[in-house]
């Protein structure tokens, strides 16, 4: 069964680095979401893409994130000049279409901690 | 707004023992709810989903959820736990109409002792 791939799986960088989170989502999904989990707290949304444009985003998402697709394949999210507080999970998700009905395909994620 | 409730941030059961993991669920509107189970070091995978119709929904690994549209809930349901279905349950739920961006309850560690 196709997989979404994130990589790395485990990135540690200091604050005011700038970290780039790479996702590769199942090849013919066509919408691709961020979250992030911060330890023992919910899942939350970060952003949406679809037709190489951000959809949607929640307050999270200010200026020191961004997303892009460079190459059709690769799906990333770049965190500017990190903080403390961007120590989390990361996840990558996508799926064929949209509507609400189809379930995120989910990646294993990446665990950045900002030291 | 919408938001999910997830009341307990661990469930303890015997394997063998039906397990119920809660969730309550908050939506303008009707709701699409879906569960996902998360094992460690991986990503989340979908378990279930109501959309509509039939209130009780059957998904993997013998897992089911009934929908209570007058109680706002969508427990996680099954009848003989075992040791290898211990992980974290996360409920999500969208509005239907809506954005289409699930909002997801923080998750209940499920642990099926041996």
């Amino acid at each position: 069964e196709p997989e979404v791939t994130q990589t790395p799986s485990h990135q540690v960088t200091q604050m005011g680095q700038e970290v780039i989170l790479r996702c590769v989502p199942i090849s013919n999904h066509l919408y691709f979401y961020w979250y992030r989990q911060i330890l023992g707290q919910k899942v939350e949304f970060l952003v949406s893409f679809y037709n190489n444009e951000i959809s949607e985003k929640s307050e999270i998402f200010d200026d020191q994130f961004s997303v892009e697709r460079p190459d059709g394949s690769n799906f990333t999210l770049k965190i500017r000049s990190t903080k403390l507080e961007d120590s989390a999970m990361y996840f990558c998700a996508s799926i064929l279409r949209g509507g609400g009905e189809s379930p995120l395909h989910f990646g294993n994620g990446t665990r950045l901690t900002v030291t | 707004a919408q938001s999910v409730a997830q009341p307990e941030d661990q469930v303890n059961v015997a394997e063998g023992n039906p397990l119920t993991v809660k969730c309550t669920y908050s939506v303008s509107g009707n709701p699409y709810l879906f569960w996902y189970v998360q094992y460690p070091n991986r990503g989340l995978q979908f378990l279930l989903k109501y959309i509509t119709g039939d209130n009780l929904v059957k998904g993997s690994y013998g897992f089911e959820a009934e929908f209570n549209k007058s109680q706002t809930s969508f427990h996680l349901k099954k009848p003989s736990a075992l040791v290898s279905d211990s992980a974290l349950y996360f409920c999500a739920v969208i509005r239907s109409g809506g954005s289409y961006i699930p909002t997801f309850g923080r998750g209940t560690s499920l642990i099926v002792h041996p």
